[in-house]
């Protein structure tokens, strides 16, 4: 497998634009996690699925961020109306989970820019 | 709710020199507790991981962590350090009932030749 893959890998934007990150998990995990990584806050969750359903979302920031899940192997993050202070790497993450605790497969990331 | 302190933002040291980076977690019940490493520009990459049985656990690149209940400590260590081990090291603790995984801020390392 080619592990877990997000695109773009880096991406430019004007404030008040929109933005969509995408990721591609691990085939056959059942597990799939946003995080934000930034030198302030270090590496937040902000949302999780299993089965395609979101379980837990208390880490999104505002309503400008959203994600999905429409089948297994796709998931997107979209924020809109971007603003500057969403600049950040965002990373996705999946895992197969047979008990609480599994390893956790990274991407490598999407470095946001919002000028 | 689970959290984790990682005491140090940045250690140096020589290379061949031996490595110790700090853990402490806090969590009700027995932890699922793991090291991550992120290389610039990279993901993380596990290192290691604790569920269960023999407290001292071994991982890839020559790197073991020490799970301590009595002192809520899971301390990384390796006893020769390489300059390609500069990176950023992340230790983390596992959710148990959500399956979600919770990271401390990170402890960056520097390798001096």
């Amino acid at each position: 497998d080619a592990g877990v893959i997000q695109s773009p890998r880096h991406e430019v934007t004007e404030m008040g634009q929109e933005v969509t990150l995408r990721c591609k998990p691990i085939s056959g995990h059942d597990y799939l996690f946003w995080y934000r990584q930034t030198m302030m806050r270090g590496l937040e969750l902000l949302i999780y699925f299993n089965n395609n359903v979101p379980i837990d979302d208390s880490g999104m920031p505002e309503d400008r961020f959203s994600a999905k899940m429409p089948n297994a192997s796709f998931s997107t993050l979209k924020i809109q109306p971007s603003e500057p202070r969403d600049s950040a790497v965002y990373f996705c993450a999946s895992s197969f989970g047979t008990a609480g605790g599994t390893e956790a497969f990274f991407g490598q990331g999407t470095r946001l820019t919002v000028v | 709710a689970q959290s984790v302190t990682q005491p140090d933002i940045h250690i140096t040291v020589s290379e061949g020199a031996s490595l110790e980076l700090r853990c402490n977690y806090s969590y009700g019940a027995t932890p699922y507790l793991f090291w991550y490493v992120q290389s610039p520009g990279q993901g993380l990459q596990l290192l290691l991981k604790y569920f269960s049985g023999d407290t001292l656990v071994q991982g890839i690149k020559g790197f073991e962590a020490e799970f301590k209940r009595s002192q809520s400590s899971f301390n990384l260590r390796k006893p020769s350090v390489h300059w390609s081990d500069a990176a950023e090291y992340f230790c983390a603790v596992g959710d148990t009932g959500g399956f979600k995984t919770i990271f401390g801020a990170g402890t960056r390392l520097f390798v001096k030749a």
